[in-house]
């Protein structure tokens, strides 16, 4: 079974400082992989996803995420943050079940506080 | 177009009362999800829909928890004889129909359950 690990619960980032929350993963194969953010109170969007071939990924509001294979890593960047970044990070791992649909893993989440 | 749309946004109930949570898909999307997201943690699967039949109930934590979906459109997921563990927020989800394990999952907002 997939597992992934968010081992930041809680990062602060001053605005316009450049930004990496780390995410390790646990797969057998090769794994699709998603970053999603969560803002207060509204559910969670979809930053970016990885499923194959360029192994850096660009997502929206200037994101972006590298897979590597030899870490199990699929950490999220961005070079300068804004005050509306703050929010909450699930890393998740998904794959499919014999069943027949996606079974996604998410992680336990990292907070960003964005201060001036 | 419209997202997935959840009812009611909160809820507060006693211990021992039944609760209904109600979940509206986007349109054409065959694929229904719903995860429970306790405090401080990750969101946990609860049971998947392929149309109106539930491949995977594996993640539901008791049988005090069902769920339904029909016209391959609106879910509902029960509780009955709510406890105090039972307090988290509840996430719906919708996809287009795959087996690749690659298609996107878009979140509703949930709904924040309070068991007093």
């Amino acid at each position: 079974a997939q597992s992934v690990t968010q081992p930041d619960i809680h990062i602060t980032v001053s605005e316009g400082a450049s930004l990496e929350l780390r995410c390790n993963y646990s797969y057998g194969a090769t794994p699709y992989l998603f970053w999603y953010v969560q803002s207060p109170g509204q559910g969670l969007q979809l930053l970016l996803k990885y499923f194959s071939g360029d192994t850096l990924v660009q997502g929206i509001k200037g994101f972006e995420a590298e897979f590597k294979r030899s870490q199990s890593s699929f950490n999220l960047r961005k070079p300068s943050v804004h005050w509306s970044d703050a929010a909450e990070y699930f890393c998740a791992v998904g794959a499919p079940d014999p069943g027949g649909y996606q079974k996604v893993t998410f992680g336990t989440g990292t907070k960003l506080q964005v201060i001036p | 177009g419209a997202g997935v749309s959840q009812s009611p946004s909160n809820k507060v109930t006693e211990k021992g009362k039944d609760v209904e949570l109600r979940c509206d898909p986007i349109s054409g999307h065959t694929a229904l999800y719903w995860y429970r997201q306790r405090l401080g943690q990750g969101l946990e699967f609860l049971i998947y829909f392929q149309g109106n039949s539930a491949p995977d109930k594996s993640g539901l934590p008791s049988d005090r928890f069902s769920a339904e979906r029909t016209g391959e459109s609106v879910s509902t997921l029960t509780i009955q004889r709510t406890q105090q563990e039972d307090s988290a927020v509840y996430l719906c989800a919708s996809s287009l129909a795959g087996t690749s394990g690659q298609e996107t999952q878009y979140f509703g907002p949930g709904t924040r359950l309070l068991v007093l």
